[in-house]
C-alpha cells in the first residue's frame, strides 16, 4: 500500500518555464514532508522541507506548497534550469524528523533546452 | 566535510550466495539508515540505528538480512542467502540526530543477483 504517491513517472518542461511536481499521501499521521533530488549514480540529496503547521516554504527557486485537507503537496521550480533535470522524490514522516520516513516512487524531471 | 562513504559500489553474485555492504557515515552523525531501492521504486527503509542501538528494523527481512553498527560509527549490512528479488541499490544515509529529517545519502551499492 503506497502511502506516498507520485503519479507522474516523468515530466518534461522547457528551460525557463515553471516545473510543478505533485505528491499525494494517504496517512493522516504524516506531519513533515520533504523533497529529495537524485542524479544518476548518486545518492538522493535533500532539497526542501515543510512541516504541517505551514502551507508554504520557499528556498530560492524552489517552493513547496502543502494542502493538508487534500493530503497533497507540490514542488514548484521557477525558472527551470538544465541542472534541474533529475529524479525528484517526495517523502513524509509522522514525527517531524526522519523516523518512519516514507518515500514516493519519484518523478523524472527533464528540462528541455 | 567528507560525505557518507559506501563500498563496494557494484556487486554481482549468484542466488544463494552471500554479500556484505559497508557504510561510514558523516563524522558526528548519531543516526544511520540503510535503505533498499529497487529499480523504479522509492527508497524503502530496512533498518535505522541510533548510535549502536536499533531504532527500527520492522521492514528488514530478518531471515536473510542482518546489520550491525557495533561501535556506533560505521555499519555493515549482510544478505545471506541472496535471492533474485534482492537486486537493488542499497543506500546508506546518516543524520545528526533523529529530529532531523535531512538525511545525507551515500552513492549506494548496486547489487545484481543472477
Amino acid at each position: 500500500d503506497q502511502q506516498v504517491k507520485q503519479n507522474s513517472p516523468s515530466l518534461s518542461v522547457q528551460e525557463g518555464r515553471i516545473s510543478i511536481l505533485n505528491c499525494d499521501y494517504t496517512n493522516s499521521m504524516f506531519d513533515y514532508f520533504l523533497w529529495y533530488k537524485k542524479y544518476p549514480a548518486e545518492g538522493p540529496t535533500f532539497l526542501i522541507s515543510i512541516s504541517s503547521i505551514k502551507d508554504k516554504n520557499e528556498d530560492g527557486r524552489f517552493t513547496v506548497f502543502l494542502n493538508k485537507s487534500a493530503k497533497h503537496l507540490s514542488l514548484h521550480i521557477v525558472p527551470s534550469q538544465p541542472g534541474d533535470s533529475a529524479v525528484y522524490f517526495c517523502a513524509a514522516s509522522p514525527g517531524g524528523g526522519a523516523d518512519g520516513l516514507t518515500f514516493g516512487k519519484g518523478t523524472h524531471l527533464i528540462i528541455q533546452p | 566535510e567528507a560525505g557518507v562513504a559506501q563500498s563496494p559500489r557494484y556487486k554481482i553474485i549468484e542466488k544463494r550466495q552471500s554479500v556484505a555492504f559497508w557504510c561510514n557515515p558523516i563524522s558526528g552523525h548519531a543516526t544511520l539508515y540503510w535503505y533498499q531501492q529497487i529499480l523504479g521504486q522509492g527508497p524503502k527503509l530496512l533498518i535505522q540505528f541510533q548510535n549502536n542501538g536499533v531504532v527500527d528494523d520492522s521492514q528488514l527481512p530478518k531471515d536473510r538480512f542482518s546489520a550491525e553498527r557495533l561501535k556506533g560509527v560505521d555499519s555493515t549490512l549482510k544478505i545471506q542467502p541472496a535471492k533474485l528479488e534482492d537486486s537493488a541499490v542499497y543506500l546508506c544515509a546518516s543524520s545528526l540526530d533523529r529530529l532531523s529529517g535531512e538525511l545525507f545519502f551515500g552513492e549506494g551499492s548496486r547489487l545484481t543477483v543472477l
